[in-house]
């Protein structure tokens, strides 16, 4: 079975740049996740999809972030313009749609990918 | 609120030895428990999870984890540790009565290193 897919796996970009993320989640998982994980702490949610539809969102910074997924399959996570603090590895997971007893349900994780802006 | 602590940034064990990594929560509701496991440059793994049922439970590459309600507590223990179990562990959590339903919490992770 094949995992979920990142891309770019590193990007150096200066502040005030533009800068996109994609992720491609395991066949079949309806619920697709993007975090942020700074160095030291643990992953933090931005945003949570089921399929085409955002479920949670509101610990993404609206102003600079966004992220689509448009057919409910793959998704693009967005930063425009990008501050210092951004830096960190974006991670994406998916998972079975966690609806009754699937909130048990794991996530799968991708390899992230690991901004560093200048 | 809901909140994970890990309270050790760093555990050291010789190869051979038990392990424990600790892990306690804070959440409003039933916790839905998790450990995953996060090796240099690679994403996070699954290695166990608490739902229900016995607070001991069993789970990836002879980890196990043992839930207790009364010291809000779900630390990760295996009796004889391999260098290969080197690895930043990660506990979260899982508010079942929150208004944040189906997030899922973070601690800030432990670093673990076995030494030869």
């Amino acid at each position: 079975e094949a995992g979920v897919a990142q891309s770019p796996r590193y990007k150096i970009i200066e502040k005030r740049q533009s800068v996109a993320f994609w992720c491609n989640p395991i066949s079949g998982h309806a619920t697709l996740y993007w975090y942020q994980q700074i160095l030291g702490q643990g992953p933090k949610l931005l945003i949570q999809f089921q399929n085409n539809g955002v479920v949670d969102d509101s610990q993404l910074p609206k102003d600079r972030f966004s992220a689509e997924r448009l057919k409910g399959v793959d998704s693009t996570l967005k930063i425009q313009p990008a501050k210092l603090e951004d830096s960190a590895v974006y991670l994406c997971a998916s998972s079975l749609a966690p609806r009754g007893s699937g909130f048990g349900n794991e996530q799968f994780f991708g390899p992230g990918t690991r901004l560093t802006v200048l | 609120a809901q909140s994970v602590a890990q309270p050790e940034d760093q555990v050291n064990v010789a190869e051979g030895n038990p392990l424990t990594v600790k892990c306690t929560y804070s959440v409003s509701g039933n916790p839905y428990l998790f450990w995953y496991v996060q090796y240099p440059n690679r994403g996070l793994q699954f290695l166990l999870k608490y739902i229900t049922g016995d607070n001991l439970v069993k789970g990836s590459y002879g980890f196990e984890a043992e839930f207790n309600k009364s010291q809000t507590s779900f630390h990760l223990k295996k009796p004889s540790a391999l260098v290969s179990d080197s690895a930043l562990y990660f506990c979260a959590v899982r508010d079942m009565g929150g208004s944040t339903l189906g997030r899922l919490y973070f601690g800030r992770g432990t670093q673990l290193t076995v030494w030869p």
